[in-house]
């Protein structure tokens, strides 16, 4: 079955970067878009970022375009975030995601996420 | 960026009653919309796609409808299980972006 496992949070003070990654097992990786989605404590869910199967094409939200990079490695199975210039609103639980499925785009797929705290 | 506007941000219910969120775009999404289930200390749990497609394993008691910029979830008998928060998401058009979310709690 489907199963996403992200790691790479942790605690990062104010301005600096940290890089999650998103180990995909259950199926084939490089067959589908891949998303991040984070939470902050208490609060509602904010799409961050979506990758192409194939890696052609990435979108942002605008909250962190120009500071967080999407990217993936099919070889290893393997999405990343790379986060820089991190804020305090920044802080969060990100989640990995998979399309529903193959010609729908749907966050689908989810893990059980990973938490990023920013502080000073 | 399109604005997701759910309503309401809470409501109680007791088990058995029929249930009714609403979900509105700040501009027309033709039937992007997927709703989300989510429990505390899990990740969200995708019900409907495409406005009122249900995904595989879930419940027929839930149902979507609407396309535009008006959409609704409808649980159509309340189940223990079923308290939860909810959320819309509109995959139209980039940055995706999510409704603020529904908490539905026991009477």
């Amino acid at each position: 079955q489907v199963q996403l496992v992200e790691s790479g949070g942790g605690a990062v003070q104010t301005g600096r970067s940290l890089r999650l990654s998103c180990v995909a097992s259950g199926f084939s990786l490089g067959s589908y878009g891949m998303h991040w989605v984070r939470q902050a404590p208490g609060k509602g869910l904010e799409w961050v970022s979506l990758i192409w199967f194939d890696g052609s094409q990435k979108y942002y939200a605008d909250s962190v375009k120009g500071r967080f990079t999407i990217s993936r490695d099919n070889s290893k199975n393997t999405l990343y975030l790379q986060m820089n210039s991190l804020r305090a609103e920044d802080t969060a639980v990100y989640y990995c995601v998979r399309d529903l499925s193959l010609g729908r785009s749907d966050p689908g797929y989810w893990g059980q996420g990973t938490l990023v705290t920013v502080s000073s | 960026a399109i604005q997701m506007t759910q309503s309401p941000s809470s409501l109680s219910a007791s088990v058995g009653d029929r249930v009714t969120i609403t979900c509105r775009a700040s501009q027309g999404i033709a039937n992007d919309l997927a709703w989300y289930q989510q429990k505390p200390g899990k990740a969200p749990k995708l019900l409907i796609f495409a406005a009122s497609s249900l995904q595989s394993g879930v419940p027929s008691r839930f149902s979507g409808s609407g396309s535009g910029t008006d959409f609704t979830l409808t649980i159509s008998s309340l189940q223990p299980e079923d308290f939860a928060t909810y959320y819309c998401l509109q995959d139209y058009s980039y940055p995706w972006t999510f409704g603020q979310g529904t908490k539905v709690e026991i009477k």
